[in-house]
């Protein structure tokens, strides 16, 4: 079955440190990969997707991901992250065919201290 | 851009009673999921709807939850004789997209959190 993983539960980092959120997931097949965020009070966003051709890929807000097939992770990156940045972030995953479901993840909570 | 909306926001009941939410997708979107969410997990998928044929449900879904998307627009989720268990937020999302199994963008509504005393 497919699953995917978020092993940071809660990250707290101070400004302009660098960010990455680990996921790994589950599946044999193709899959699509995706990054969603959501900030206090706000609805579930999408960040990136990756779905072909370069692994690495870019997003809103200075975010990025890359997307290591050989290890089955879609890690989320940033290089210098911001208060506002502070918000729950969930990793997606799809099979690429056979069917319409999501699986995300956890989720990670990032604290960022001004 | 009116988003996605979702009613109610809060909904508290009895063990036992029936509930339904209602989801207004974006007007264009032909697709429509359905996720619950409990705390400390991500949302869990629920089921999918392309115009008004339910093509997926999820083997959480019991047989005491039933969804319906009539003339391929708002859709509703209801939940007969609830449980204790069942007390989670309701999200919905939509998106555009095609027949095949294509990587649309899912646009989240706000959420109905229900609880079941």
């Amino acid at each position: 079955a497919q699953s995917v993983s978020q092993h940071n539960h809660h990250v707290i980092l101070s400004e302009a440190a660098s960010l990455e959120l680990g996921c790994n997931y589950s599946y044999g097949g193709t899959v699509n990969l995706f990054w969603y965020v959501q900030y206090p009070g706000q609805h579930l966003q999408l960040l990136l997707k990756y779905f072909s051709g370069d692994p690495l890929v870019k997003g809103i807000k200075g975010f990025e991901a890359e997307f290591i097939k050989s290890k089955f992770s879609f890690n989320l990156r940033k290089p210098s992250v911001q208060w506002s940045d502070t918000a729950e972030y969930f990793c997606a995953v799809n099979a690429a065919s056979g069917t319409y479901k999501y699986i995300f993840g956890t989720g990670t909570r990032l604290k960022v201290l001004a | 851009d009116t988003g996605v909306s979702q009613d109610p926001r809060h909904k508290i009941t009895k063990r036992g009673q029936n509930v339904t939410f209602r989801c207004d997708p974006i007007s264009e979107h032909n697709r429509l999921y359905w996720y619950r969410q409990t705390l400390g997990q991500g949302p869990e998928f629920l089921t999918y709807f392309q115009n008004e044929a339910q093509l997926e449900k999820s083997r959480l879904l019991s047989d005491r939850f039933s969804a319906e998307r009539p003339k391929g627009s708002f859709s509703t989720l209801e939940i007969q004789r609830t449980e204790q268990g069942d007390s989670a937020m309701y999200l919905c999302a939509s998106s555009l997209g095609g027949t095949a199994y294509t990587t649309d963008t899912q646009y989240f509504g706000p959420g109905t959190r229900l609880t079941v005393l």
